[in-house]
């Protein structure tokens, strides 16, 4: 099976710096990539497929890159309302849906 | 507006059994693949089981295959859970989600807001 690993596992950063979360795979996956944003209490929320699709309604401050088995989700400006668990996933080989093991990014 | 509301989750002693629903608005389950997905207490989020759009289909982790089912009802616009033979290692927040596709992408778009099931003796 294709794992999925995220670094780092936390990080902190300050109001408006550019943050970048990595996402690796064991094999590669092409595109099909997502990210998601996990904030306690509240409803997960698909940020970017595709590796680099923006989901409607997500700040454009959000991007993702990246192809075959190396992926990158950046945050250009950071904000508070940001502070948030980031999980990547891969996905469309049913049913092998694997997530990283999420990234904590908290306010310096 | 999609709305998604998971309820049934309990404390529940190992070996026991608990039904998890997931009631949808906004959209029509029988129009895309359905799912559950957990997260354990300090862990990540782990798929749990696949629901094809047309309910033929059915398709589970290796952690819960053999114990869990998962079943849909399109006219109460419902997914559910059947959980059996509990283990303390199903303890985590269940949430039903909604897949983007109708060909079982697994990539999910729509999430509900979970509901809590601990094994504990």
């Amino acid at each position: 099976d294709i794992q999925m690993t995220q670094s780092p596992s936390s990080l902190s950063a300050s109001v408006g710096d550019r943050v970048t979360i990595t996402c690796r795979a064991s094999q590669g996956i092409s595109n099909y990539l997502a990210w998601y944003q996990l904030k306690p209490g509240k409803v997960p929320k698909l940020l970017i497929y595709a590796a680099s699709t923006l989901q409607s309604g997500v700040p454009s401050r959000f991007s993702g890159s990246g192809s075959g088995t190396d992926f990158t989700l950046t945050i250009s400006s950071l904000q508070p309302e940001d502070v948030a668990t980031y999980y990547c996933q891969k996905y469309n080989n049913a049913p092998l849906y694997t997530f990283g093991q999420g990234t904590k990014l908290e306010i310096k | 507006e999609v709305q998604l509301v998971e309820s049934g989750g309990v404390v529940v002693q190992p070996g026991g059994s608990l039904r998890l629903s997931c009631a949808v608005a906004g959209f029509s389950i029988d129009d895309y693949p359905m799912h559950w997905v957990r997260q354990a207490p300090g862990k990540g989020l782990e798929w749990v089981s696949l629901i094809s759009w047309g309910g033929d289909s059915t398709y589970y982790a290796d952690s819960v295959k053999g114990r869990f089912t998962i079943s849909r009802d399109n006219r109460k616009n419902s997914l559910y859970l059947q959980m059996n033979s509990l283990r303390t290692e199903d303890t985590a927040l269940y949430y039903c989600a909604k897949d983007y596709g109708s060909g079982n992408l697994g990539l999910f778009d729509y999430w509900g807001q979970g509901t809590l099931v601990t094994v504990s003796s």
